[in-house]
């Protein structure tokens, strides 16, 4: 099995909504990410795990809360959100975190905020 | 400061021709460098990579080449087919970052 599954494939919310993205892996990998794509954009790095502890923030508004429950399961929670925050969430997986892992990705969560 | 720059949004190829994709980097820590493969509706897929110790690495019909000195990097397709029409970014990550910085990606089109 070498796929990264997201679940919703499409969520709609409106600002006041409270949602969560979920993502699963079963290839036994110990590193996992969220990203931020914006359409013609390159994915943006949000946060990174490794073994089931957060590594990297780069940064991200509080109203993104990340999880991390076991080593197969990444969440993304999602408070009071804004129209700017709508984009293409993408989770991905490694085997290790670090500079030299090739990511596998998943199909991505297209998030609308009304 | 876009550190990774792929200057060229989009290129069209006839099928069975030479695709070459280029992307530029600013960082000179960047040491490792690999290329995704992004098909409408899915998220990207890796596809080839190398390392700063290498110049070239070949797989199949992809090859990458690394010119250091420039801080270039190139993806060649031969033969290119229609189904490698997608859009392909470049990835640079430094040791110990712990992250890959991507490119702005440029769609490629392969016409039958």
């Amino acid at each position: 099995d070498t796929e990264v599954t997201q679940t919703p494939k499409h969520l709609v919310m409106g600002m006041t909504n409270k949602k969560s993205l979920k993502c699963e892996q079963h290839m036994g990998h110990r590193a996992m990410y969220w990203y931020k794509q914006k359409a013609k954009k390159p994915p943006e790095l949000m946060f990174v795990y490794s073994y089931e502890k957060l590594s990297i923030n780069e940064s991200v508004p509080s109203r993104f809360s990340p999880e991390c429950p076991n080593s197969s399961l990444l969440n993304l929670h999602l408070h009071a959100l804004q129209p700017e925050d709508s984009a293409l969430y993408l989770c991905a997986s490694s085997q290790e975190w670090g500079s030299n892992e090739k990511l596998f990705f998943g199909s991505g969560t297209q998030l609308s905020v009304l | 400061d876009q550190q990774v720059k792929q200057n060229s949004p989009s290129l069209s190829v006839q099928e069975g021709r030479i695709s070459i994709l280029n992307c530029d980097y600013t960082n000179s820590m960047f040491d490792y460098f690999l290329w995704y493969k992004k098909y409408p509706a899915e998220g990207p897929t890796f596809l080839i990579s190398i390392s700063s110790i290498k110049d070239k690495n070949e797989d199949g019909r992809f090859t990458v080449f690394l010119n250091k000195s420039a801080k270039h990097l190139s993806l060649h397709i031969v033969p290119s087919q229609p189904g490698d029409s997608a859009v392909y970014f470049c990835a640079a990550s430094a040791t110990n970052a712990g992250k890959s910085t991507f490119g702005d990606g440029t769609t490629l089109t392969v016409k039958p």
